[in-house]
């Protein structure tokens, strides 16, 4: 396809339980951003990638989320031992190269419900 | 650190009046600033952006924002509200996020848009 895509788009897991989110970013996109968005808020960086080296991880709440993108293409954003506080709308973005005022253009989001 | 406050978290204007989204920003310096929309079940898009060029810019979809300095505002409007226009608006500052020339952003809390036939 020709923007990004998300993957599941709905996931519903029980606490304590690990989740993985892909992004599959548009083709050819250098650098890719992680957003978690909580219901009546706007999206909140968690981490970004240049090609598959992770620059910024800041945003990331704790250590129990975790990023990789190992071919500097497809990424997984893993939540381990899942907590109901971390139910959201996890959102990706890409853009095509590293340049300053560069589009970001975001997929559809994984909406994750934990139980 | 920078940030945007949208000043209504919901607007309602009847199809064809105008629209006004407010949004005031901090910055320590000259901000880039942007208005992405939501719609439902879609991703976000961006409407349009302020690099420090025309004060005054236009996006897409008959939007514009003015960027006002004195007043540390850039309202978003549109002439003539069309009920494709009902979606939820964010106003956005980036923050370069390193000497790499990435920029984070940092959202607002959104406007939703309704538009009444």
């Amino acid at each position: 396809g020709a923007g990004v895509s998300q993957s599941p788009r709905y996931k519903v897991t029980k606490r304590g339980q690990d989740v993985a989110l892909r992004c599959d970013p548009i083709s050819g996109h250098v650098s890719l951003y992680w957003y978690r968005q909580a219901l009546g808020q706007g999206p909140e960086f968690l981490t970004y990638f240049n090609y598959e080296a992770q620059q910024d991880k800041s945003g990331l709440p704790n250590d129990r989320f975790s990023a990789e993108r190992p071919e500097g293409s497809i990424s997984t954003l893993t939540i381990q031992r899942t907590e109901q506080r971390d139910s959201a709308m996890y959102r990706c973005a890409s853009t095509k190269d590293i340049l300053t005022y560069n589009e970001q253009f975001f997929g559809p989001g994984t909406r994750l419900t934990v139980l | 650190a920078q940030s945007v406050t949208q000043l209504d978290s919901h607007v309602s204007v009847s199809e064809g009046t105008p629209v006004l989204l407010r949004c005031n920003y901090s910055s320590s310096y000259s901000p880039s600033l942007f208005w992405y929309v939501q719609h439902p079940n879609k991703g976000l898009q961006l409407l349009l952006k302020y690099t420090s060029a025309a004060t005054l810019v236009k996006g897409i979809n008959g939007f514009e924002a003015e960027f006002k300095k004195s007043e540390t505002s850039f309202h978003l409007t549109k002439p003539s509200a069309h009920m494709s226009d009902a979606a939820e608006y964010f106003c956005v500052v980036s923050d370069q996020a390193s000497n790499f020339g990435n920029e984070k952003l940092t959202f607002g809390t959104g406007t939703r848009l309704t538009i009444i036939p």
